[in-house]
């Protein structure tokens, strides 16, 4: 299957500050990145779709001043959770898609995830 | 309501046994359906694609697509205690790649 990299594994920031989470596909390149939220005990929900080149789809309910996303590369994408506070701690989950890679098909290939702690 | 549902568990199995999972989707224009793993603390990790109706076989798994009836399903067999995790059925809508995921069927296979 397709590899699909975060980082930072775990980060703990104070409240009030920024955090960046990268997601690189390591071996394809995506034209579309999607990023996902996961609350303990909860299935996953989506936050919004990147596409290169272009601006972030956001979902309903999702802050775009707040999770701003960019998607400058075919490789990389990067959200950004500003002005962080104890109810953005969640863990947050890139995934990329294959379907620009040669032979690929529409599947999404997930990272390990980015589990944030906001005190 | 939600689009894509499944049981939420657990599903107690035991070892050796043959696990199955069931997921429906609401929406008739959905094209491709995917089964995820989910370990605990850790991101899902594609088990299964399936596209169309019929059965399709990757070693211990069995993906099983009726659209008609808007059903799908996951057979594992040979249950094995690593296998005890959270399964997520997923599909991807008209508009995109978009997935919508259920919310994950736990299955516990006890030795």
């Amino acid at each position: 299957g397709a590899v699909v990299s975060q980082h930072p594994s775990r980060v703990i920031c104070k409240s009030g500050t920024s955090v960046k989470i990268e997601c690189r596909s390591l071996d394809f390149q995506a034209t579309t990145m999607f990023w996902y939220r996961q609350f303990p005990k909860q299935s996953l929900m989506l936050m919004a779709t990147s596409n290169e080149g272009s601006k972030a789809t956001y979902e309903q309910g999702v802050e775009k001043d707040k999770f701003l996303i960019n998607h400058a590369s075919l490789t990389l994408s990067t959200l950004t959770v500003t002005s962080a506070h104890p109810e953005d701690s969640s863990f947050y989950i890139c995934s990329a898609d294959t379907s620009g890679r040669a032979g690929g098909t529409d599947t999404q290939y997930f990272g390990p995830g980015t589990r944030l702690t906001v005190l | 309501q939600k689009e894509v549902e499944q049981n939420s568990g657990p599903l107690s199995v035991p070892e050796g046994a043959i696990a199955s999972l069931n997921c429906t989707y609401s929406d008739r224009g959905s094209q491709s359906f995917f089964w995820y793993r989910q370990y605990s603390g850790k991101s899902p990790e594609l088990i299964m694609s399936i596209y169309s109706n019929g059965d399709k076989e990757d070693g211990r798994f069995t993906a099983q697509l009726n659209k008609a009836s808007q059903y799908v399903s996951l057979l594992i067999r040979d249950s094995q205690p690593s296998d005890s995790a959270t399964y997520l059925c997923a599909a991807a809508g008209r508009a995109g790649n978009k997935l919508t995921f259920g919310g994950g069927t736990r299955v516990l296979v006890k030795p």
